[in-house]
């Protein structure tokens, strides 16, 4: 069954705790993305990584940390910098074509909570 | 000035009517368009995606671009209650990101609820 996986589903943390989400996936794809969604602001893009042992900043990346150690493995922290962690967090992985088509499939989300 | 405006909604109509869902974006590089579809506490899953001016057409959606007034428009025709949602427009330009991959950037969603 191929797909990507996000855990945990929820997740709640306290104040000045760094926190790490997980996503896995079976595709194939050389490309992993992690985005922030808020209520009205869209997706915004955090961290991507187009290669194993290589990731770039999106345009949010302060306060978050990434690794891929392995093509199927992307995991996002969540560092205490972050000054407003609270949000649904979505990975995706994908590939872009050189005519400019960049397909995403995404996880299922991580809802993180500040307490 | 955002690059994609999409009205937030929410949109609410009557089962079996034509939803038309709309974005305008300001980036003459977009060269692709895309629809997402996310339900509540879901990720989005995609649509439907076009390149050139113009209709295409998949069972009830049809995605309509004009290049020309950077306008994209999704219509569902003969809406039903599970095509509530929230639909995320998207478009993706060449090499936007560092390394020359292509990177996608989404409106602001529309929220639909189609009522029995």
């Amino acid at each position: 069954d191929g797909g990507i996986t996000q855990s945990p589903k929820y997740l709640f943390r306290k104040e000045g705790q760094n926190v790490t989400l997980s996503c896995e996936q079976n595709l194939n794809h050389d490309a992993m993305y992690w985005y922030r969604q808020d209520p009205g602001q869209g997706l915004r893009l955090i961290y991507y990584s187009q290669i194993v042992n290589d990731f770039q900043k999106g345009d949010i990346a302060e306060g978050y940390s990434v690794s891929r150690e392995k093509k199927e493995s992307f995991p996002l922290t969540v560092t205490s910098a972050q000054k407003n962690p609270t949000a649904f967090y979505l990975c995706a992985s994908g590939y872009s074509l050189a005519g400019g088509y960049n397909e995403q499939f995404f996880g299922p989300g991580t809802r993180l909570t500040v307490l | 000035q955002k690059e994609v405006e999409q009205d937030p909604g929410p949109l609410s109509v009557p089962e079996g009517a034509i939803v038309s869902l709309n974005c305008t974006y300001s980036n003459s590089a977009f060269q692709y368009f895309m629809w997402y579809r996310q339900y509540s506490r879901k990720g989005p899953e995609l649509l439907m995606y076009t390149y050139s001016s113009g209709n295409k057409e998949d069972g009830r959606f049809t995605a309509q671009v004009d290049k020309s007034s950077k306008y994209i428009s999704l219509f569902i025709r003969d809406s039903q209650p599970s095509d509530s949602a929230t639909y995320l427009c998207a478009m993706s330009a060449i090499g936007e990101l560092t390394g020359g991959g292509n990177k996608l950037t989404f409106g602001t969603g529309t929220q639909l609820k189609v009522e029995l």
